[in-house]
């Protein structure tokens, strides 16, 4: 069975300290990434999507990067952090046109 | 464009019925629901692909009009465990594996 892990689950940052999230999914080959970022009580934003290694496509202009080094891995990283950026950052898999899973998220908070 | 989504937030008692709508202004090319328990990542309910679909899942379901450009989810004899947020996410383009959600309801079921 296919699953997803991200690290890590919570994460306190100065700002204009350095990010890297880390999302990894094992049990399959080749899934299309997603990172999604959630502000407090809001809705789910689309921040960068990989359909294989080293493909990245981004959905919002920002200080954050993503890259895939590896075809079960998937990164998301910032140079300086703004108090913007706190959030609950999601990845998420999906094969094909179907359903996406999620990963745990990782709670950011930017002071 | 993200999808609108009505009502933003509703309370039931348990036993009784909810309907959560999702509308588009462009095109629904299909329509996929999740359940976001506080703190957790979503969780994939259904997921419709044709106009006039319907589908169920336990006493869940769901229904997709392609040519109003809406889908409603329908919870029937709500129960404790049926609390959460839920979004609904449609492609950006026929085809395409990228989602964007409306900004949830939260649906509150109280004993």
């Amino acid at each position: 069975s296919q699953t997803i892990h991200q690290w890590p689950a919570t994460l306190v940052q100065p700002v204009g300290s350095p990010l890297s999230l880390e999302c990894t999914v094992e049990g399959t080959s080749n899934p299309n990434l997603y990172w999604y970022r959630q502000a407090a009580g809001r809705g789910l934003q689309l921040l960068f999507y990989s359909v294989g290694i080293g493909q990245i496509s981004s959905e919002v202009p920002q200080n954050l990067s993503a890259s895939r080094p590896q075809d079960r891995q998937f990164i998301l990283s910032s140079k300086k952090l703004l108090l913007s950026d706190s959030g609950f950052y999601l990845c998420a898999w999906t094969k094909a046109f179907n359903e996406q899973f999620f990963g745990p998220g990782t709670r950011l908070t930017v002071l | 464009q993200q999808p609108v989504q009505s009502p933003q937030a509703v309370i039931l008692r348990e036993g009784e019925d909810a309907v959560i709508n999702c509308s588009s202004s462009k095109a629904l090319y299909s329509v996929h629901w999740y359940r976001q328990k506080h703190g957790e990542a979503p969780v994939f309910l259904m997921i419709l692909l044709k106009g006039g679909e319907q589908k169920g899942h336990e006493k869940i379901s769901a229904s997709f009009n392609e040519k109003k450009q809406q889908s409603s989810l329908y919870l029937t004899a709500s129960q404790l465990s049926y609390s959460g947020t839920y979004f609904c996410g449609t492609p950006l383009e026929a085809g395409s594996y990228q989602l964007t959600f409306g900004k949830g309801t939260k649906l509150s079921v109280i004993p």
